[in-house]
């Protein structure tokens, strides 16, 4: 799988949006880029994923730059609850496909 | 979405005993589950493939005399930890493979200490 650079940590005020980046610049042609989140001693979340087009759903946006090699994930009005670590991850899509986390960034909203 | 669930949420033990964790594919039959472990401050370690009816796969590094992996039904993996010594204290957490929505579905987390 593709490595993911992202920054450690971002802050970012209640209900504004926030907008975490990373790069994927390895990324391959069958690779999907992931974002999973994990809230403190929980088990992880999915939150979005995409090939090359955007993507939005209940929960956030996804970015994607034209050459692929980087993406933002948008939420767009950040609640204290959105208080956590959050992952990108590329994988092939499909069945049984290992998810290989990174270090993430740890989301911090503040009043 | 799928629902995964595990027990015991939390464990403390002796050092030298074993423990078992259960980890429950709830609404989903789940013919392929993986075994997370994750210590304080640190990501996600992928520990094991289970494999429903098939010896699961060990991470490099991963001991499988230790960390002992049962996937007998489809809704049902378990992980069992043998001889557990303090370094074992961790979080472990489950995860199935849902095919048709691309996702992962991961369980709440099992909390294990180990005096």
């Amino acid at each position: 799988d593709a490595k993911t650079t992202q920054p450690p940590s971002m802050d970012c005020a209640e209900g504004r949006a926030a907008n975490l980046p990373c790069n994927h610049s390895t990324i391959s042609g069958n690779e999907y880029v992931y974002w999973y989140r994990q809230i403190h001693s929980q088990g992880p979340q999915y939150i979005i994923h995409g090939l090359k087009n955007n993507e939005t759903n209940e929960m956030a946006s996804l970015i994607i730059t034209e050459d692929r090699k980087s993406s933002t994930l948008i939420l767009p009005h950040a609640t204290l609850r959105d208080t956590a670590v959050y992952y990108c991850i590329v994988m092939s899509s499909g069945t049984a496909s290992k998810l290989t986390f990174g270090t993430g960034t740890r989301l911090q909203v503040t009043l | 979405g799928a629902v995964v669930s595990q027990h015991p949420s939390w464990v403390i033990c002796k050092s030298g005993t074993s423990v078992k964790i259960e980890c429950r594919s709830l609404d989903f039959q789940a013919t392929t589950m993986f075994w997370y472990r994750q210590f304080p401050k640190q990501s996600l370690m992928l520990m094991a493939t289970s494999n429903e009816g098939s010896k699961a796969t060990y991470e490099q590094g991963v001991e499988k005399d230790k960390f002992l992996i049962n996937h007998a039904s489809l809704t049902l993996s378990t992980l069992t930890v043998t001889s557990a010594h303090p370094e074992d204290s961790s979080f472990y957490i489950c995860s199935n493979d849902s095919p048709s929505d691309n996702e992962q579905f991961f369980g709440p987390g099992t909390r294990l200490t180990v005096l």
